[in-house]
């Protein structure tokens, strides 16, 4: 079963716009939400994470949502830019080491010019 | 910046032949991961290991062996490669599960 659900699939945006990425997640356990980044034919690289203590993370133009009772969280991105252009995974785990990280399907942002 | 090596970085394999995929870090991190990537299904994880001489298996291990030597060193193994195994496969390194350096990643091809 996928525990990580992420929508849409994929979203095209202007330059400038704000692009809203969706993740919703199904284990009420988890407690660490970090976003990763892949630009094509590159590995995925952490953009930004959250933990529920908190229901916002801001880093410059990309802000996390995170709404614990409907168990869902959303990537802002503000200000788009072309090299924004990427697919967007989220992924849920419980903190710690020994566990692992479960991802989404990726969402596929294009940003044109 | 962290380093993860891949090798091979491509490789074509007959289907019910032995492939091993590898993995070298010079992080000096406690874990490492291997997760295949498929358009559709993002990035789902085979196997890991959080030391030297031990594996634990991940959510779609069916068809794979991992193989842990020394804290650098990683490999994934297909016994017997089938063609639903044809991905690209990335490795990764982490001192916990909250960052994790991906590799470049292996594209594997089975005919």
């Amino acid at each position: 079963q996928q525990q990580v659900r992420q929508s849409p699939q994929s979203l095209t945006v202007w330059e400038g716009e704000t692009a809203i990425l969706n993740c919703s997640y199904e284990d009420s356990t988890f407690d660490y939400f970090p976003w990763y980044w892949q630009f094509p034919r590159e590995s995925p690289a952490l953009l930004i994470a959250i933990r529920p203590v908190s229901n916002k993370k801001e880093d410059g133009r990309f802000t996390i949502f995170f709404n614990k009772r409907e168990k869902k969280l959303s990537l802002h991105i503000t200000d788009s830019q072309p090299g924004d252009s990427a697919t967007y995974f989220c992924a849920a785990s419980l903190s710690g080491s020994f566990n692992k990280l479960t991802f989404g399907a990726g969402t596929r942002l294009a940003v044109c010019p | 910046e962290a380093a993860v090596t891949q090798s091979p970085r491509s490789k074509v394999a007959v289907t019910g032949g032995k492939v091993t995929l590898s993995c070298h870090q010079t992080n000096n991190h406690d874990y490492m991961y291997w997760y295949r990537q498929d358009t559709g299904h993002g990035l789902r994880l085979i196997h890991y290991s959080y030391v030297a001489d031990s594996t634990e298996k991940g959510d779609i291990p069916d068809g794979y062996k991992a193989s842990r030597p020394s804290q650098e060193n990683f490999s994934l193994i297909l016994e017997l490669a089938s063609l639903s195994q044809t991905a690209v496969y990335f490795c990764a390194s982490g001192i916990s599960n909250e960052r994790l350096f991906f590799g470049h990643g292996t594209k594997l091809s089975v005919l």
